[in-house]
């Protein structure tokens, strides 16, 4: 069964401190995966979109990492902020289809 | 700019009523997607469409029907609202590449649905 995970459920961590959010998925032959933001009562947001061909992607603050062999991703925030407070989710689709997984999230909260 | 945009923020309605939930994209995408989202369980599918008047059941379609008339519109049927359905519904749309999987879905700002 694919399933993705995401560790820890929550974090709350002080302004300025550089965090990392895990992701992990049970099926390694991924299409590709994408790191989304969701602000509260909110749709979600693409932040980073890995291809199964690529290690890692990089916008401002954030940088995605992809190790398809062990079935995990890292998304690393650099100077966290309080705007940055969110939950955050990983998806991975694969090939020839439409599905795209979606772990649960990690709720992070950056105290000012 | 991308857009995708839903009926409604906010609803109440009652056990027993007909509910619709309408989704709109403006990116002329072929696909378009019905979520839900239960606090600790993720987003799940309800149903996809791939072009006008497609359809595909999702992991969980039981409860629910969906229409897609035109290329820019994707609707959320409950034909029979229940306490269960109560949970924020989100719209996604994307590009479908032939032969792959699909890229980037873009995400409407959701609705939540109370049932009473």
């Amino acid at each position: 069964k694919q399933e993705v995970t995401q560790i820890p459920a929550a974090l709350s961590v002080p302004e300025g401190e550089n965090l990392v959010l895990n992701c992990s998925f049970t099926d390694s032959a991924i299409y590709n995966l994408q790191w989304f933001r969701q602000d509260p009562g909110k749709g979600l947001t693409s932040l980073l979109l890995i291809q199964s061909s690529q290690r890692e992607q990089t916008s401002g603050r954030l940088n995605a990492s992809l190790d398809k062999s062990s079935g995990r991703s890292t998304l690393y925030i650099a100077a966290s902020q309080p705007g940055d407070s969110a939950t955050y989710l990983c998806a991975v689709s694969y090939t020839g289809g439409f599905k795209t997984i979606f772990g649960a999230g990690t709720r992070l909260f950056v105290k000012a | 700019d991308v857009k995708v945009t839903q009926s409604s923020r906010y609803l109440v309605k009652r056990t027993g009523e007909k509910v619709f939930l309408e989704c709109v994209q403006d990116m002329d995408h072929e696909n378009m997607f019905w979520y839900r989202q239960d606090p600790g369980l993720g987003l799940r599918l309800i149903y996809f469409s791939y072009d006008v008047k497609m359809k595909e059941k999702g992991d969980i379609p039981e409860g629910y029907s969906v229409s897609r008339e035109k290329k820019e519109r994707f609707s959320l049927i409950l034909e029979s609202a229940s306490t269960n359905q109560t949970s924020m519904y989100l719209c996604a749309s994307s590009f479908w590449f032939v032969g792959q999987a699909q890229e980037t879905q873009y995400f409407g700002p959701g609705t939540r649905l109370l049932v009473l």
